[in-house]
């Protein structure tokens, strides 16, 4: 079985540039998260959808931050515009069930902004 | 809020020596507790958990007791190998409205030298 997988894995982008992140959770897990991880500090949470919705988009700390994801498989996180504190690493996990704490994660995407 | 605080590191061992690598919380509600490892190049891998007081969380030769009473949930483990070398972090999840997100630490870094 196939698991979480992120792309790209490493991203370098200009301060004002666009970049979309995509993640593909394991088939059939209908909870996908996104988390980042500035350089140093900890992983914190961004985003929780089940299936199709956003059930908890709590940690998302803009509106330059957008997560879509489309009948319910992938998902994407684009930044617009990119500002340096953007930089970090960009984590999906993804879980198979309705509160299921055993969230299996993807390797990240390294997101540099200069 | 929920938060977890783990030591600072590089934590450098010798091959076969003991690691203790300490980890506290605090949460609102009862959480369960996690330690997540993330080798060098992949993404984070759940290596064990706890999910009420008193539990004793075990796989690899590690070991984490979730101990209420000093909100604490160290990892240890008898005797490293250099392939432990990773990034070690400790996390809570508390159930919010059915489901659950997770709160890390910062992580350590762990470095055994053969």
């Amino acid at each position: 079985e196939a698991g979480v997988t992120q792309f790209p894995s490493h991203s370098v982008i200009e301060k004002g540039q666009t970049v979309t992140l995509r993640c593909d959770p394991i088939s059939g897990h209908d909870n996908l998260y996104w988390y980042r991880r500035v350089m140093g500090k900890e992983i914190k949470f961004l985003l929780h959808f089940v299936k199709e919705s956003k059930q908890d988009e709590s940690g998302m700390p803009n509106n330059r931050f957008l997560a879509e994801r489309t009948g319910g498989t992938y998902s994407t996180l684009k930044v617009q515009p990119a500002e340096l504190e953007d930089s970090g690493v960009y984590f999906c996990a993804s879980s198979p069930k309705w509160a299921d704490y055993e969230q299996y994660f993807g390797p990240g995407t390294r997101l540099t902004v200069t | 809020g929920d938060s977890v605080t783990q030591m600072e590191g590089p934590v450098t061992l010798s091959e076969e020596a003991f690691l203790t690598i300490n980890c506290t919380y605090t949460a609102t509600g009862y959480p369960s507790l996690f330690w997540y490892v993330q080798y060098p190049g992949e993404g984070l891998q759940l290596l064990l958990k706890a999910t009420k007081a008193d539990d004793k969380g075990s796989n690899k030769g590690f070991e984490a007791t979730y101990r209420k009473e000093t909100t604490s949930f160290h990892l240890e483990k008898g005797s490293v190998q250099v392939s432990d070398s990773a990034v070690y972090f400790c996390a809570l999840g508390v159930m919010n409205s059915g489901y659950s997100t997770l709160t890390f630490g910062k992580g350590t870094m762990l470095l055994v030298s053969p």
